[in-house]
């Protein structure tokens, strides 16, 4: 079976600074994605990234980035320049290719962004 | 283009009721995952449907059912409802059934079980 944990119920950034949420797996497969998805208190869930573990380059999107790093199972997500309108849930995900769409989700990290 | 819908957004039902919920997919989507949603147990994947064929099932007990019709919309029942039931349920359009296609996701139905 799959697990993911996010070992950070909460963090906080000050706006325009960077912040990097944590995440590691478990897993003994070979072949699958990674994702982190974001629920702001609209609770409409959001992809922010994704990761094809088979790729060595680390997703980028605009201010998010992710360090994955395979073998340590870990893949945290970067945000730089901090924006208010990023204060939401962020959910580490991870599915397993060719097993249809499932997503095994992290308990989560409440983001909260100060001025 | 319209994104995915749910509807009811919120419901109220009693404990030994039954309860369906309707998801509405993103045109063209062929592919429709159910989550449920809790402060305890986090986000934990239902069952996931694919040109009206249940393709992959979570760990719920068998009262947790669904379905797909032919224009891809989805429906998930529940019946004989418990308190413990009483969640946001999610569901996920995606084209294709596989991790490679991203999933976008409704705006859930809170259930509240009482």
């Amino acid at each position: 079976a799959q697990t993911v944990t996010q070992s950070q119920p909460e963090m906080s950034v000050q706006e325009a600074e960077t912040v990097t949420l944590s995440c590691t797996y478990d897993t003994s497969e070979s072949d699958y994605y990674l994702f982190w998805y974001k629920q702001p208190p609209s609770r409409q869930m959001i992809l922010v990234i994704r990761q094809e573990a088979y790729k060595q380059q680390n997703a980028t999107e605009n201010r998010f980035s992710v360090n994955f790093q395979k073998a340590a199972k870990s893949f945290s997500l970067k945000i730089s320049d901090s924006q208010l309108g990023d204060a939401a849930m962020y959910f580490c995900a991870f599915a397993i290719t060719g097993t249809a769409s499932k997503l095994t989700f992290g308990t989560g990290t409440r983001l909260q962004v100060t001025l | 283009k319209a994104g995915v819908t749910q509807t009811p957004r919120y419901l109220i039902k009693t404990r030994g009721q039954q309860v369906t919920l309707s998801c509405s997919p993103i045109s063209g989507h062929r592919s429709v995952s159910w989550y449920q949603q809790t402060p305890g147990q986090g986000l934990q994947f239902l069952f996931e449907y694919f040109s009206e064929t249940q393709r992959n099932k979570g760990n719920f007990p068998g009262r947790f059912s669904g379905r797909q019709f032919s224009n891809s919309r989805s429906e998930m029942n529940v019946s004989t409802l418990e308190l413990g039931d009483s969640a946001l349920y999610l569901c996920a359009s995606s084209y294709l059934a596989d991790p490679y296609n991203e999933q976008f996701f409704g705006p859930g139905t809170r259930l509240t079980v009482l």
